[in-house]
């Protein structure tokens, strides 16, 4: 079955930018939605937002002027990168598939994750 | 931006006895197809999230049928009819009708 997996630097400094990837193995990123979300430590899930194998994206409006996505079908993989990181920015990132439904096909939700990659951002 | 309110914060939770979780937006979650965008997720102890129940009231594959989602409009509400122990965890209702935006999460733990 599709597993993702997250990878990047643990340790980011202060104004540099935060750059992960999603590996994705047991099927194709093509023909889905992938998203990434964040935990901070101790506090609750933040949707960061998705891209589209193709590169179509939507991006949270808190984050979107700092927030960069991109897919890679030839390594079937997609990457998040956050510039200008902060302190704030310290938390658990989850990278996730969007699922379209098999009945209602014009909804989607997150049905695989990562088990998600740990960010600090300090100096 | 579409704010999620969850209540209660933290449920100690009897096995075998009902429970129940109120996830109220700040605007009506009604889409034009008629459906309400709105999933539940639950976040077990060291674990990724995964989904329990899409558009208001249907669960996802393989997701017990104690689970179920109701509500409408700004009020939605996950049941779980008998709870079991490993259903312990953090739960999160979402709204996907403008962008995305979680609610606060509610902490289930057994009594």
């Amino acid at each position: 079955q599709v597993q993702l997996q997250e990878s990047g630097p643990g340790l980011v400094k202060p104004s540099e930018t935060l750059s992960l990837t999603c590996i994705v193995s047991g099927g194709s990123i093509s023909g889905h939605y992938w998203s990434w979300v964040r935990q901070p430590p101790g506090k609750g899930l933040e949707w960061i937002g998705y891209i589209h194998y193709s590169g179509t994206t939507n991006y949270s409006p808190s984050l979107r002027s700092r927030l960069t996505f991109s897919a890679d079908t030839s390594k079937n993989q997609f990457s998040l990168r956050l510039s200008s990181a902060t302190a704030a920015d310290t938390a658990v990132y989850f990278c996730a598939r969007l699922r379209a439904d098999d009945i209602f096909t014009f909804y989607h939700y997150m049905d695989v994750w990562g088990k998600g990659a740990s960010v600090t951002v300090s100096s | 931006d579409i704010v999620m309110t969850q209540s209660p914060l933290s449920l100690p939770v009897t096995p075998g006895e009902p429970a129940s979780i109120s996830c109220r937006s700040s605007q009506s979650l009604l889409h034009s197809s008629g459906y309400f965008y709105l999933d539940w997720y639950l976040q077990k102890p060291g674990r990724s999230p995964q989904i329990l129940i899409y558009l208001g009231s249907y669960r996802a594959s393989g997701v017990p049928d104690r689970f179920s989602g109701s509500g409408s409009g700004t009020d939605f509400t996950l049941k779980i009819s008998r709870v079991e122990a490993e259903d312990v965890g953090v739960y999160y209702c979402m709204q996907t009708l403008q962008s995305r935006t979680f609610g606060q999460g509610t902490k289930v733990e057994i009594k």
